[in-house]
């Protein structure tokens, strides 16, 4: 049981580059989500999933992308990188949707991302 | 709107000696509280969580939580600290919407001398 993984651990890019950053879990969890942590902010929500095929935006949604085909996976994708993006971003799984945060969310190791 | 508010962004302390850690919320309904924490250059874990039951919550490595509502806070303590508790702490608030929706405070970095 790996729990949640995330691929790269590490990223460069350049200003108006793509790429997409990759989150699996193995827990069959129907929850998952982005977050970005910057400098003395915390965690902040990018966008979140409630079950294949269903996503929705969080605080800070503007210039990522996702989607859900699977259970398993949950893509974060940057259509053109910006010097702003750059941020340590951590995916998040937790069993069930339901409201109040009751359920424990997992945290990934982490993508640290650089744009430069 | 819910807020979390983490009072120092640095805490020192000794080894052996007592660990303060303290957070304030602001939530317009009965919130779901928690502490995570996140050694470097790692995820995050969860310490502990309050969800309406006992207002005194106790968590994983000697942590514990009290609920206070008259005082909306929720400060995290350890009687003893060890080496291996320096870390970053994040108090969190579960979000109105639900879904799991969390709102993160800035984070209380804590160093542990020997």
């Amino acid at each position: 049981n790996a729990g949640v993984t995330q691929t790269p651990k590490f990223q460069v890019l350049k200003t108006g580059q793509s790429m997409t950053l990759q989150c699996a879990q193995d827990m069959n969890h129907e929850y998952m989500s982005w977050y970005r942590q910057d400098p003395g902010m915390g965690l902040r929500l990018i966008h979140y999933s409630v079950g294949a095929g269903i996503t929705d935006q969080g605080e800070v949604p503007n210039g990522y992308n996702v989607s859900r085909s699977t259970t398993e996976d949950f893509p974060l994708r940057l259509l053109s990188a910006a010097p702003s993006q750059t941020s340590v971003y951590f995916c998040a799984s937790s069993i069930g949707t339901s409201g109040g945060g009751y359920n424990e969310q997992f945290f990934g190791p982490g993508t640290r991302l650089t744009v430069l | 709107a819910q807020s979390v508010t983490q009072l120092d962004s640095h805490v020192s302390v000794s080894e052996g000696t007592p660990v303060l850690l303290r957070c304030n919320y602001s939530s317009s309904y009965s919130p779901s509280l928690f502490w995570y924490v996140q050694h470097p250059n790692k995820g995050l874990q969860l310490l502990l969580k309050y969800t309406s039951a006992a207002t005194l919550v106790k968590g994983i490595n000697g942590f514990e939580a009290e609920f206070k509502k008259s005082e909306t806070s929720f400060h995290l303590t350890k009687p003893s600290a060890h080496m291996s508790d320096a870390a970053e702490y994040f108090c969190v608030v579960s979000d109105l919407g639900g879904y799991n929706k969390l709102i993160f405070g800035a984070g209380t970095r804590l160093a542990v001398h020997p």
